[in-house]
């Protein structure tokens, strides 16, 4: 039973570049949500996808976009990247209809030069 | 306002020795659910133990057990006989009824002494 993967693992971009970071979700899960981990601190949510719809934002500017696909999985693309971008990206997800815990992709590590 | 505290940036522990570390939580909403995560050099968030708010017993999973204090909210995890393998952060989180996402604590760093 796959869990939730993510790609790429790594990714180096510059500053004014446009990235996008991949995840498929656990099997069975139709809810993928993204975080912003930087160094030393805790996860910051970004956004929550369901239903192809962007369900709840946390405190990120409009550079910060998402997408759900049919098949549950989702992208996160970010525009005119700043330095402050590097962070480690975590995708989960879980079932929308329960209030079971949700279960973490390994994360995009993306560094900005 | 800081939804979830811990305010214990690093811990040290003795293998084999039990550990507690703390979490508080702040919220308006009767139905809520409680977590930790664990989160080791590598990267990945492993999910550790789950609490509702509603739950009358603590939860256990193996050597982790969560003291849940409604009243007082907290939720502190308890790591028993702890394992050099358990040297990781630990990250507290909170999902609220009508909140379908995370917050998240700023972590405590655990190290595990031989």
């Amino acid at each position: 039973d796959a869990g939730v993967t993510q790609s790429p693992t790594h990714l180096i971009k510059t500053r004014g570049q446009q990235v996008t970071l991949r995840c498929s979700p656990k099997s069975g899960h139709d809810t993928v949500s993204w975080y912003q981990q930087a160094l030393g601190q805790g996860p910051q949510f970004i956004f929550q996808y369901y239903e192809e719809e962007e369900r709840q934002r946390g405190n990120f500017p409009d550079r910060f976009s998402g997408h759900q696909f049919p098949n549950y999985s989702s992208e996160l693309n970010v525009n005119a990247l700043l330095l402050g971008d590097s962070a480690l990206y975590l995708c989960a997800s879980r079932s929308w209809q329960t209030n079971q815990p949700q279960h973490f992709g390994d994360g995009t590590r993306l560094s900005i030069l | 306002a800081q939804k979830i505290t811990q305010t214990q940036p690093g811990m040290f522990v003795q293998e084999k020795e039990a550990v507690t570390l703390d979490c508080t939580y702040d919220t308006s909403d009767p139905s809520y659910g409680l977590f930790w995560y664990k989160q080791p050099s590598s990267g990945e968030m492993i999910f550790l133990i789950y609490q509702g708010s509603y739950d009358q017993q603590n939860a256990t999973e193996g050597r982790y057990s969560l003291n849940f204090q409604k009243a007082r909210k907290s939720a502190n995890l308890v790591i028993s006989a702890s394992q050099l393998g358990d040297s990781a952060m630990y990250f507290c989180a909170m999902r609220e009824m009508y909140g379908q996402n995370f917050v998240f604590g700023p972590g405590t760093r655990l190290s595990v002494l031989p």
